[in-house]
């Protein structure tokens, strides 16, 4: 069975300083990894993706994201946070002969202080 | 472009009624997904709709059923309410094609009593 973990609940960082937001996954196949990011009370929106291709992904609002597959990793990165990131960010996994269905994380809740 | 949209916005229900869920999904698109996201949790997936036909579903029971109608638009129905099945409901829409990207409604938020 496919899923993804995200072991902080809550990550805290000031404004100004790179953030970082775990993921890590668990699939038999090939991996289609996402970061989605929800406001309170909205839907989710995306940030990036990895299919395939350069390990570095880049994504909405300065957002970026490692493929590591020999940790089995996809963390979020940012390298100068804002206040406005602060919301709850999902990761998730799709894989090959899966359908359109994601599995995702539990979240982390991403809170940036002045 | 008005995206995914969702109605109604939050609603209310007792124990043992039924609930209409509606979705229309963003242009262009033909396929929805629902999603059931609890208080704290991720989003989980109840099924899938492609060509009026549930394509694919969740670890979810019976009492959750779906419709797709001509028009791509979609309805999540849930019988014999429960208290567990408050959370939010999420529809996603997409391509049909393999790897297409989700495009999520804002969500009607249930609250069963």
């Amino acid at each position: 069975a496919q899923s993804v973990a995200q072991p902080e609940d809550q990550v805290n960082v000031a404004e100004g300083n790179p953030l970082t937001v775990k993921c890590t996954y668990s699939v038999s196949g090939n991996p289609y990894l996402f970061w989605y990011v929800q406001y309170p009370n909205r839907g989710l929106q995306f940030l990036l993706k990895y299919i395939t291709g350069d390990n570095l992904v880049k994504g909405s609002y300065g957002f970026e994201a490692e493929f590591n597959k020999s940790q089995t990793s996809f963390h979020l990165k940012k390298p100068s946070a804002l206040v406005s990131d602060s919301a709850l960010y999902f990761c998730a996994v799709r894989i090959t002969g899966g359908g359109n269905k994601l599995t995702f994380g539990t979240g982390t809740q991403l809170k940036v202080e002045l | 472009d008005a995206g995914v949209t969702q109605s109604p916005t939050h609603l209310i229900k007792t124990r043992g009624q039924q609930v209409t869920l509606r979705c229309s999904p963003k242009s262009g698109h033909d396929t929805v997904s629902w999603y059931q996201q609890a208080l704290g949790q991720g989003p989980q997936f109840i099924f899938q709709y492609y060509e009026e036909e549930e394509r694919q579903r969740g670890n979810f029971p019976d009492r959750f059923s779906g419709h797709q109608f001509p028009n791509y638009s979609s309805e999540l129905n849930v019988n014999a309410l429960l208290l567990g099945d408050s959370a939010l409901y999420l529809c996603a829409s997409s391509l049909e094609s393999w790897g297409a990207l989700l495009f999520f409604g804002p969500g009607t938020r249930l609250t069963v009593l």
